[in-house]
């Protein structure tokens, strides 16, 4: 079966560092993807890895071990506007492009 | 601009009846998913289809329908056989080639079955 995990809730302050992690058992694997999600609306990309390594994109970077099976989305300098879920996604391989999501990481940020 | 649309926004039904989700991209994008999400939970895959006139299940496919007749429209049909259909739907496309990488999700439609 497909599995992936991700902690239910956390909590920050404005201006700090937080990082959500995601670990993944999955029948294959072609890429991990990291989406924010506001209440009530669609997610948004934000970031993709398919190499080990890290990927840096302004104030989120996010992070990939193929061999663990785990991912991480790190945020620094918080603000508000980053409360949100951040959903995990595997993309397996094959060739019908399927993706599994985590049931996702609801972020609260205070000031 | 380039993007995916859905309508309705919100969608009022009543039991027994059937009701079609549309999903439009101008993205060019080959592959189209159908994702159910319910209150405080990941999205679920109800149908993918990776080209034109093919289409796969997903995950909890029982009691929708797609058709797949255009590269740009995937619409979701949810019939009067899905047993607990109130929830928001999200429709979604991704690249191949150079923009294999990229997904993109429409806004969404929020069904409510009254």
């Amino acid at each position: 079966g497909q599995n992936i995990d991700q902690p239910t809730e956390m909590t920050a302050t404005e201006g700090a560092i937080v990082q959500i992690n995601c670990t993944y058992q999955t029948s294959g694997f072609n890429g991990l993807f990291w989406y924010q999600q506001h209440a009530g609306e669609a997610p948004t990309f934000l970031s993709y890895n398919v190499l080990d390594g890290l990927e840096e994109k302004g104030r989120f970077s996010s992070f990939l071990s193929r061999s663990k099976g785990y991912s991480y989305l790190l945020l620094k300098e918080l603000q508000m506007k980053d409360s949100a879920s951040y959903l995990c996604a595997v993309r397996l391989s094959g060739g019908y492009n399927k993706l599994i999501f985590g049931a996702g990481t609801r972020l609260a940020v205070h000031p | 601009d380039g993007g995916i649309t859905q309508s309705p926004k919100y969608l009022f039904r009543k039991e027994g009846q059937n009701v079609t989700l549309s999903c439009e991209q101008n993205l060019n994008h080959d592959a189209m998913y159908w994702y159910r999400q319910d209150p405080g939970q990941g999205l679920r895959l109800i149908y993918y289809s990776q080209i034109v006139n093919d289409f796969q299940k997903g995950d909890i496919a029982e009691g929708y329908s797609v058709s797949r007749e255009k590269k740009e429209s995937f619409p979701l049909t949810v019939t009067s056989a899905q047993k607990n259909p109130t929830a928001f739907y999200l429709c979604a496309s991704i690249g191949t080639g150079n923009h294999y990488n990229e997904q993109f999700f429409g806004p969404g439609t929020r069904l409510t079955v009254l």
